[in-house]
């Protein structure tokens, strides 16, 4: 049983298309995350939500629309994608906020996104 | 603002001998630190975390980490390397002001680890 899954793993498309990320959790945790990581590896949050109330939005463009319609699921829906969009999206999950006394976050297996 | 910086970009190893991860931090305040690690097209993975308790943290597969605050490092070692732990691997801090309202985990640039054999 896969505790943090994303849908697709590999997306590859057009220049202004739109596209969807879907994650999900079994794991009954209350705060849901995305990540970017770049070609160089360098990994960013972009989102993060906790019991679907976005608390996160690391100055992401606004083509970026996060969607949580409850807290085991949050989606990213990307509409006209460009070249710098391409990187390996990242879901995630924890407990709750408090990272800073527990840090786990339970990491998908990404979503590779080519745009071409 | 907090921030970490991994010294190596790469490191290779031989099979059985040390590994030594260094990771600097910055922090205004007592920091949480984190060491995570990414194997081949797969996600993270939490190897241990430093919370102000004890300053040797021990970890999963025979990781530990020192945290030294007069050195303000958090380097991660292992005595003895094997060919399974080729990864990616990545020191992070908490950011316990972001926002006033939450936490927010800031990830250095990483650190490639290849294990000859």
């Amino acid at each position: 049983d896969t505790a943090v899954s994303q849908t697709p793993k590999y997306l590859v498309t057009q220049m202004g298309n739109d596209k969807s990320i879907k994650c999900e959790q079994n794991l009954g945790h209350d705060t849901m995350y995305w990540y970017k990581q770049d070609s160089k590896k360098f990994l960013k949050i972009m989102f993060s939500y906790n019991n679907k109330e976005l608390i996160i939005n690391e100055t992401v463009p606004n083509r970026f629309s996060p969607k949580s319609p409850d807290k085991a699921h949050l989606n990213l829906h990307i509409n006209s994608l460009e070249l710098g969009d391409s990187a390996v999206y990242f879901c995630a999950s924890s407990q709750d906020l408090d990272t800073q006394n527990t840090g786990e976050l339970f990491f998908g297996e990404g979503s590779r996104l080519t745009v071409l | 603002a907090q921030s970490v910086t991994q010294l190596d970009s790469h490191v290779s190893v031989s099979e059985g001998t040390p590994v030594l991860l260094r990771c600097n931090y910055s922090s205004s305040y007592s920091p949480s630190l984190f060491w995570y690690v990414q194997h081949p097209n797969k996600g993270l993975q939490l190897l241990l975390k430093y919370t102000s308790a004890a300053t040797l943290v021990k970890g999963i597969n025979g990781f530990e980490a020192e945290f030294k605050k007069s050195e303000t490092s958090f380097h991660l070692t292992k005595p003895s390397a094997h060919m399974s732990d080729a990864a990616e691997y990545f020191c992070v801090v908490s950011d316990p002001n972001y926002g006033g309202a939450t936490n927010k985990l800031i990830f250095g640039t990483g650190t490639l680890l290849a294990v000859q054999p």
